[in-house]
């Protein structure tokens, strides 16, 4: 079946506007992640979806990032009013469960540049 | 604090050569690691875990708790090794993982 996937993969805005970004993730994958690359950087953390409800959200930067899943399927992470600092690559993964056997896929990410 | 270091952000040996790529760690449990790898123009993928103490496509690794390391290790490199390689660490009950920084293998012809 298909992996995950995002969109868009590209996203190029202007300081101060809003951007969503998309994840599908595996279909029957009930944990979700998002995670960001910022240039030189490992992959942070941001949030994490269990179902619908998400139980980590310590890897949110600020109140202007926010995500929301709708049941086991889609999520989007919205990021208001953009600042140049949050220029990264977002990639989203999905796994079948929190147990240490789930492996975690990863999508091909969203690169957002914020001019 | 949860920490992982990759202190080489570039490797680079020819065909034939060992490779190890160093991977160090802080955690206050008792930690479970991985290594991915990311291929030129591919998805971030899981290359291998510590617990199920594999050998994927003639790489080990060996987790290290009184040295917290986790290196990555293989005694023969091959061209198509070139890659990003990441080290990861479980970061609790959710399973969100913590990354290093990369280390970028390049193998020569």
């Amino acid at each position: 079946g298909a992996g995950v996937s995002q969109s868009p993969s590209n996203k190029v805005t202007e300081k101060g506007k809003d951007v969503e970004l998309r994840c599908d993730p595996i279909s029957g994958h009930t944990a979700l992640y998002w995670y960001r690359q910022r240039l030189g950087q490992g992959l942070e953390f941001l949030i994490y979806f269990q179902g619908n409800s998400a139980p980590d959200k310590s890897g949110l930067p600020s109140d202007r990032f926010s995500a929301e899943r709708t049941g086991e399927s889609v999520s989007t992470l919205t990021i208001q009013r953009t600042q140049q600092e949050d220029s990264a690559v977002y990639l989203c993964a999905s796994s079948a469960g929190t147990s240490l056997n789930n492996e975690q896929f990863f999508g091909p990410g969203t690169r957002l540049t914020v001019l | 604090a949860q920490r992982v270091t990759q202190p080489e952000k570039l490797l680079s040996v020819f065909k034939g050569a060992p490779v190890e790529l160093k991977c160090n760690y802080s955690y206050s449990g008792s930690p479970e690691l991985f290594w991915y790898v990311q291929y030129s123009r591919q998805r971030l993928q899981l290359l291998l875990r510590h617990i199920s103490r594999e050998s994927i496509k003639g790489f080990t690794a060996d987790l290290n708790k009184g040295e917290t390391s986790f290196h990555l290790k293989k005694p023969f490199a091959q061209e198509e090794d070139s890659a990003m390689y990441y080290c990861a660490l479980n970061g609790g009950a959710t399973n969100k993982l913590i990354f290093g920084t990369g280390t970028l293998l390049a193998v020569q012809p």
